[in-house]
């Protein structure tokens, strides 16, 4: 199975600023990488498909980008509602596998 | 608009099944694979398996093999997941989520399985 590895696992940060988020996958995914959003005690959210495609509705804030084993998520400018937990995840075929996570606090 | 409704809340004795649901609407039924998602108290999201309605088709990550089963109505759109021999790492939010192409885009609201004697 395709291992996907994501750091930082937790990030601190305040409103206005931009954080990076990356995700590296165990083998060449190509693009095939999404990222999600969750929310405490919601469902999580499609952000990104593709590696670099905004899902419908997604604020031009999020940029994710790269290809192969390497990928990150981008949010510039940091809005109050941005704050929560990412998660990556490869669609290169079956089985599909997430990432660990990373939890976006306020600081 | 697609919506995907998910059973209620399970209280399970340890080595008991459960069998969740989600019933779909929005959308036909049969043309998109309908995924599971585990996701314990704090933890992360972690992949079961998915299930094409169309064939009944479907798709397990090997670790979910014998503890989970994918199961689908086409008459009531609604998909099912049976969890079999249940223990306390099976505790946990389920989530059903409707692929394509591996991306889920919709997601239920969760059901919560809580295993305790």
């Amino acid at each position: 199975d395709i291992q996907m590895t994501q750091s930082p696992a937790s990030l601190s940060a305040s409103v206005g600023e931009t954080v990076t988020i990356t995700c590296r996958a165990s083998e060449n995914i190509y693009s095939y990488l999404a990222w999600y959003q969750q929310k405490q005690g919601k469902s999580p959210q499609l952000l990104v498909y593709n590696a670099k495609t905004l899902a419908e509705g997604v604020p031009s804030r999020f940029s994710g980008s790269g290809s192969g084993t390497q990928f990150s998520l981008k949010i510039n400018s940091l809005q109050p509602e941005d704050f929560g937990s990412y998660y990556c995840q490869h669609h290169y075929g079956t089985p599909y596998t997430f990432g660990g996570g990373t939890k976006l606090e306020i600081k | 608009q697609v919506q995907l409704q998910q059973s209620g809340a399970e209280l399970a004795r340890p080595g008991a099944s459960v069998k969740l649901s989600c019933k779909a609407s929005g959308y036909t039924f049969t043309s998109y694979w309908m995924q599971w998602v585990k996701q314990r108290p704090g933890q992360g999201l972690e992949w079961i398996g998915a299930i094409y309605p169309g064939d009944g088709d479907t798709r397990y990550t090997q670790k979910f093999k014998g503890k989970a089963t994918l199961t689908a109505d086409k008459s009531s759109s609604t998909a099912y997941m049976q969890l079999s021999s249940l223990a306390s790492e099976d505790s946990a939010v389920y989530y059903c989520a409707r692929g394509e192409d591996g991306i889920f885009a919709y997601w239920g609201q969760g059901t919560l399985v809580t295993v305790s004697a």
